[in-house]
């Protein structure tokens, strides 16, 4: 099992609409999560973080962290096609600086 | 703030060639970071600093490949030999520890490195 899980993708979605993107963990210790944006041929940038259970809001994008369940994921509300990219969960390893990453999910936002 | 700085942008070498990458964290940054792309492995923690000092070298897949940090404000990273299999996108990142690391990252422009 990989330490962050990703769906590859292409997740596929209409413009205007939420795009939801998902990641699980494995490392129960794990206190702070990221995610990324990457478009082809460029280097990751960062969205957002979150190390508390629950909800986080920046603008259009929403946060969401669930210990119990291990699980993260990053909505999009008001989906762009300049929001068509790769989208990078990662989470620190407890006790460690180091930040594991999934493999990304490919976003298709359709004009 | 001029980010982090990788050089070069590009890089095209022959099996067995030594090969050195570049980079510059943000004045300030106390943790670097090393990774690696590709298609089938994503991103890979390759090692880590804090303070020029090496913390975690655990990723760097052989003795071929060595980094260094001898100020705050330079790192490199030396594959000897390279091989084909090496060849993949190289990132620098940098970042503010302070304690509760909440801040992520920063990266370069990376590194796209061919080995033929």
């Amino acid at each position: 099992q990989k330490e962050v899980e990703q769906n590859s993708g292409p997740l596929s979605v209409p413009e205007g609409a939420i795009a939801s993107l998902n990641c699980t963990y494995s490392d129960r210790g794990s206190q702070s999560f990221f995610w990324y944006r990457q478009y082809s041929g460029k280097s990751p940038e960062l969205i957002m973080f979150i190390y508390s259970n629950g909800d986080k809001e920046d603008g259009r994008f929403t946060a969401q962290l669930n210990k119990a369940s291990q699980y993260v994921s990053l909505l999009i509300r008001d989906s762009q096609p300049s929001d068509s990219a790769t989208y990078l969960c990662a989470g620190r390893r407890s006790g460690t600086y180091k930040y594991i990453f999934g493999t990304g999910t490919r976003l298709k936002v359709l004009a | 703030d001029a980010g982090v700085i990788q050089s070069p942008r590009h890089e095209v070498t022959e099996m067995g060639q030594e090969v050195t990458l570049r980079c510059k964290p943000i004045s300030g940054h106390d943790y670097l970071f090393w990774y690696r792309q590709t298609m089938m492995r994503g991103l890979e923690l390759l090692i880590y600093f804090n303070n020029n000092v090496p913390i975690d070298d655990s990723g760097m897949p052989e003795d071929r490949f060595s980094a260094k940090m001898p100020n705050a404000s330079f790192s490199t990273l030396k594959i000897q030999p390279s091989e084909p299999r090496d060849s993949a996108v190289y990132f620098c990142a940098s970042s503010w520890g302070q304690g509760t690391p909440n801040y992520g990252y920063t990266f370069g422009s990376g590194t796209r490195l061919t080995v033929v």
